[in-house]
């Protein structure tokens, strides 16, 4: 159990375009997902906290008309990196608190890799 | 930042030996935990221990914490191939917020 999904997993688009990943979790509720960043051998970089049914929090630094975050229903939550550019590229990754044993545990997606060209 | 530090930043030994990996973090903590990153996929939960915790075992895994020092390290004993990936902490604080460490990457060669 716990599962959570994205999609796609790797997109390549033109710089100008807009993007949208999903992140799902697969079997179980979500009020509350995490979006990160992550640059090629570097650390994850939270950029937001997306919460159901409510505004998005984003972490400082991260322009929120730039990465639009939807959480529409209570096991999916969207990113779309609006008008994207080469900058842009990298690897996203969501996640979702679930509870594993006694303790709340972090399910992440396998990440969605996008590139700008 | 807000990223705590973790070194070695790269460590590379021979199948059978130990792989010994600190982590350092800035705040209070809920809890820290260890995951692991195969190249360019999603993390995987190894284990997670709690503030009052002061190591944790879990197969092949010790982890300490020093809340004191505010320093964590995950020890792999008897290393096997497979376990090369990076290796990341995190520090869970308010509302399930990670903040995760700058890695490890571990190399384990045959």
């Amino acid at each position: 159990g716990a599962v959570v999904s994205q999609h796609p997993s790797r997109v390549i688009c033109k710089s100008g375009t807009s993007v949208k990943i999903e992140c799902r979790s697969l079997d179980f509720q979500a009020t509350t997902m995490f979006w990160y960043r992550q640059f090629p051998k570097k650390s994850l970089m939270l950029m937001a906290t997306s919460n159901e049914g409510s505004k998005a929090t984003y972490e400082q630094g991260v322009e929120k008309d730039k990465f639009l975050i939807n959480h529409a229903s209570l096991t999916l939550s969207t990113l779309t990196v609006t008008s994207a550019h080469p900058e842009d590229s990298s690897f996203y990754i969501c996640s979702a608190p679930g509870v594993r044993e006694n303790y709340n545990e972090q399910f992440f997606g396998p990440g969605t890799r996008l590139t700008v060209l | 930042s807000q990223q705590g530090e973790e070194d070695p930043q790269a460590l590379s030994i021979q199948e059978g030996e130990n792989a010994t990996m600190n982590c350092s973090y800035k705040t209070s903590i809920n809890n820290l935990q260890w995951y692991r990153q195969n190249s360019g996929r999603g993390l995987v939960h190894l284990i997670l221990i709690r503030s009052n915790e002061r190591e944790k075992h879990s197969g092949r895994l010790r982890v300490t914490l020093d809340t004191s020092k505010k320093s964590s390290s995950l020890l792999i004993t008897a290393s096997r191939a497979a376990d090369t990936a990076s290796y990341f902490c995190a520090q869970e604080t308010s509302g399930s917020r990670l903040t995760f460490g700058e890695g490890t990457q571990l190399t384990v060669n045959p």
